[in-house]
C-alpha cells in the first residue's frame, strides 16, 4: 500500500526553467513533510521539510507548498541549474516526525543546458 | 558533520548464504534504520531501532534481522540471501527525539546470484 504517491517518476527541464515535483498522501496522522535529494552514488540528504501549520515554505530557490484539505504538497525548484539533477524523494510521517518516514517513489530530474 | 558509514559499497553473494550489512555512525545518534531502495519502489524501511539492543519491524521485514549491541553500530542479517533481496541498502541515522533529520549513509549495492 503505497501512503505517498508522487509524480512524474522522471522529469526533465531546461536549465532556469520551474521544476515541479508533486506528491499526495493518504494518512491525516502525517504532520511532517520531508524533501530528500539524492545524488548518484550517494545515499539521500535532507534538502527542506514543512509542517502542515504553514501553506508555503522556502529555502533559497526551494519551495514546498502544502495543501492540507486536498492532502497534497509540493516541491518547486525556481531557476533550475545542472547542479539540481537529482533523485527527488517526498515522505511523511506522523507525531511530528517521532514516527517512521514513509517515503515516495522518487523523481529523477534531470536539467539540461 | 555527522557521518554514517556501511562497510560495503558493493557486495555479490549467492544465494542461501548468510549476509552481515554493517553500519556504524559517529554522532551519538539515538536512531537508526536500515532501508532497501528498488528503481520504481522508493525507499522501504526494513527495521529501525530507538535504542541499544532494542528493534522494530519497518514494512518489508520479511527474511531480515537486526542487531544493535552498541550505540554506533547497527546490523542487517539476511539470514538466508534470495535472489529478490538483490537491492541497494541504505543505512541512516537520527539524533531522536522533536529532531527527525535522518542521516544516510552512501548504500551497499547488494547482488544475490
Amino acid at each position: 500500500q503505497q501512503q505517498v504517491k508522487q509524480s512524474p517518476q522522471s522529469l526533465i527541464v531546461q536549465k532556469g526553467g520551474i521544476s515541479i515535483i508533486n506528491c499526495a498522501y493518504e494518512n491525516t496522522a502525517f504532520d511532517y513533510f520531508p524533501w530528500y535529494q539524492q545524488f548518484p552514488g550517494k545515499g539521500p540528504a535532507l534538502l527542506i521539510a514543512i509542517r502542515p501549520d504553514v501553506s508555503e515554505k522556502k529555502e533559497g530557490r526551494f519551495t514546498i507548498s502544502f495543501n492540507k484539505s486536498a492532502k497534497q504538497f509540493s516541491l518547486h525548484i525556481m531557476d533550475s541549474q545542472p547542479g539540481d539533477s537529482a533523485t527527488y524523494f517526498c515522505a511523511a510521517s506522523a507525531d511530528f516526525g517521532n514516527e517512521k518516514l514513509t517515503f515516495g517513489t522518487g523523481t529523477r530530474l534531470t536539467i539540461i543546458p | 558533520d555527522v557521518k554514517v558509514t556501511q562497510s560495503s559499497r558493493y557486495l555479490v553473494k549467492r544465494t542461501g548464504e548468510k549476509v552481515f550489512l554493517e553500519c556504524v555512525q559517529d554522532m551519538d545518534h539515538e536512531n537508526m534504520f536500515w532501508y532497501r531502495q528498488d528503481p520504481g519502489l522508493g525507499l522501504r524501511l526494513i527495521y529501525f531501532s530507538y535504542d541499544v539492543k532494542m528493534k522494530e519491524k519497518g514494512d518489508i521485514p520479511e527474511g531480515y534481522s537486526v542487531s544493535r549491541e552498541k550505540k554506533e553500530r547497527f546490523s542487517l542479517i539476511l539470514e538466508s540471501a534470495s535472489t529478490n533481496q538483490t537491492s541497494m541498502y541504505l543505512c541512516a541515522s537520527s539524533l531522536g527525539g522533536d529532531n527527525e533529520k535522518l542521516f544516510f549513509g552512501s548504500g551497499t549495492q547488494l547482488s544475490v546470484l
